[in-house]
């Protein structure tokens, strides 16, 4: 069956460290991987996309890795703050048609001061 | 913000009762996805509608069924609720080109639907 397996433990971390999010899936053919962040109350905000044929990528603090042999993605959070405190999802396009996106469960980041 | 709002914010209905959720997306954006939220978990992908026609359902029984209008606004009606119906309910716009895939998707701040 087809899985995405986020952590579905908080990660607490000190702030000023680097956070590492995993997201894991099975039995998927994801074009693109995209990241969003989601509030207590709000909806998903988008944070990256990275393609099947890319390995990284990059946007201020943050960092995506994709890896379609392990069928992994690794999200960082380098120089962590307490306001990126939130839970932080990863989806997957299988780019079928119909552009949707399939969402693990995600994983709740406390960043402590 | 993404320029994406619903309505209502909250919403109390009871079982057997059918509601209608409204979303007015991004200003250009020709796609609306609806997902589905419950407490704890990751958003479902219930149906998503392209130039106003359905362009592909996740699975969701009948009794979810919606619109598209060209004024950029949607709406996700509900028959029959169940109290399982009781999530978030969002609504996401995009943009989206040909057969490509990678669209960015903005998500509007939800609608909390509580079925008692």
């Amino acid at each position: 069956s087809q899985k995405i397996e986020q952590n579905s433990e908080a990660l607490n971390i000190q702030e000023g460290k680097t956070a590492t999010l995993t997201c894991n899936y099975t039995n998927y053919s994801p074009a693109y991987l995209q990241w969003y962040r989601q509030d207590p109350g709000r909806g998903p905000v988008f944070l990256l996309l990275i393609r099947e044929n890319e390995k990284e990528k990059r946007k201020e603090r943050l960092k995506v890795t994709f890896d379609t042999t392990l069928k992994q993605s690794l999200f960082h959070i380098t120089a962590s703050q307490p306001a990126d405190s939130a839970t932080y999802l990863c989806a997957l396009d299988e780019q079928t048609g119909r552009r949707a996106l399939t969402f693990g469960s995600g994983t709740r980041l406390q960043v402590q001061p | 913000e993404t320029g994406v709002t619903q309505s209502p914010t909250h919403l109390i209905k009871t079982r057997g009762q059918q509601v209608t959720l409204r979303c007015s997306s991004q200003s250009g954006h020709n796609t609306v996805s609806w997902y589905q939220q419950a407490l704890g978990q990751g958003p479902q992908f219930i149906f998503q509608y392209y130039r106003e026609e359905e362009n592909g359902r996740g699975n969701f029984p009948p009794r979810f069924s919606g619109l598209q209008f060209p004024n950029y606004s949607s709406e996700l009606n509900v028959n029959a609720l169940e109290l399982d119906d009781s999530a978030l309910y969002l609504c996401a716009s995009s943009f989206s080109t040909g057969t490509s895939g990678g669209d960015t998707q903005y998500f509007g701040p939800g609608t909390r639907l509580t079925v008692l």
